[in-house]
């Protein structure tokens, strides 16, 4: 199967500073690339959708400010927690969407925010 | 919110054939049934997914009802690697919101030996 990577694979922060996280399509091309979010003992919850070319579109509640995308190349899809804080904290899982509208996911980034 | 229904537990033995149900009633014609897996701390894996037919590759078998309302997902020998979160989505193959893949609470199979 396809696959999609994701990195880093756990990072420590402190609040107030912002980290970058990158989810890549390793052997396919992916025009959309979906970025999700799971706390503890809970199911992923769909954050936003990233297009390539485009501005990404984001699920209500959920501050496209704080939570910046970039889908500069049609491998490679980037999300930014701006100004992150303790309850940022949480499994960011990104996904990359084949020609055929087949969704391949990443390992996930665990973020923890001090 | 998901458009499918599963419970919330199920135990299967080693060596034994686990049987995962999933209702979707209000499932559209141009819907298909997916199947994803999440063990621990890990990103969602992708098993199989069919519209009406039935469907079986090298992880599993999917049957699905003729009135398409409901599906299961059939893992012929599970392992002790088989433990995991199985979580079964509806989604319409094309891009837009339609094509998002929502995700319920899923089924936590736990094989024991």
């Amino acid at each position: 199967g396809a696959v999609v990577s994701q990195h880093p694979s756990r990072v420590i922060c402190k609040s107030g500073t912002s980290v970058k996280i990158e989810c890549r399509s390793l052997d396919f091309q992916a025009t959309t690339m979906f970025w999700y979010r799971q706390f503890p003992k809970q199911s992923l919850m769909l954050m936003a959708t990233s297009n390539e070319g485009s501005k990404a579109t984001y699920e209500q509640g959920v501050e496209k400010d704080k939570f910046l995308i970039n889908h500069a190349s049609l491998t490679l899809s980037t999300l930014t927690v701006t100004s992150a804080h303790p309850e940022d904290s949480s499994f960011y899982i990104c996904s990359a969407q084949t020609s055929r509208y087949e969704q391949y996911f990443g390992p996930g980034t665990r973020l923890t925010v001090t | 919110d998901a458009k499918t229904t599963q419970p919330p537990s199920m135990d299967c033995a080693e060596g034994r054939a686990a049987n995962l149900p999933c209702n979707h009633s209000t499932i559209s014609g141009n819907e298909y049934v997916y199947w994803y897996r999440q063990i621990h701390s890990q990103g969602p894996q992708y098993i199989i997914h069919g519209l009406k037919n039935n469907e079986t590759n090298e992880m599993a078998s999917l049957i699905i009802t003729e009135d398409r309302k409901s599906s299961t997902l059939i893992l012929p020998h599970a392992t002790l690697r088989d433990t995991a979160v199985y979580y079964c989505i509806v989604r319409a193959n094309y891009g837009g919101s339609q094509g998002n893949l929502i995700f319920g609470k899923g089924t936590k199979l736990s094989v024991k030996p």
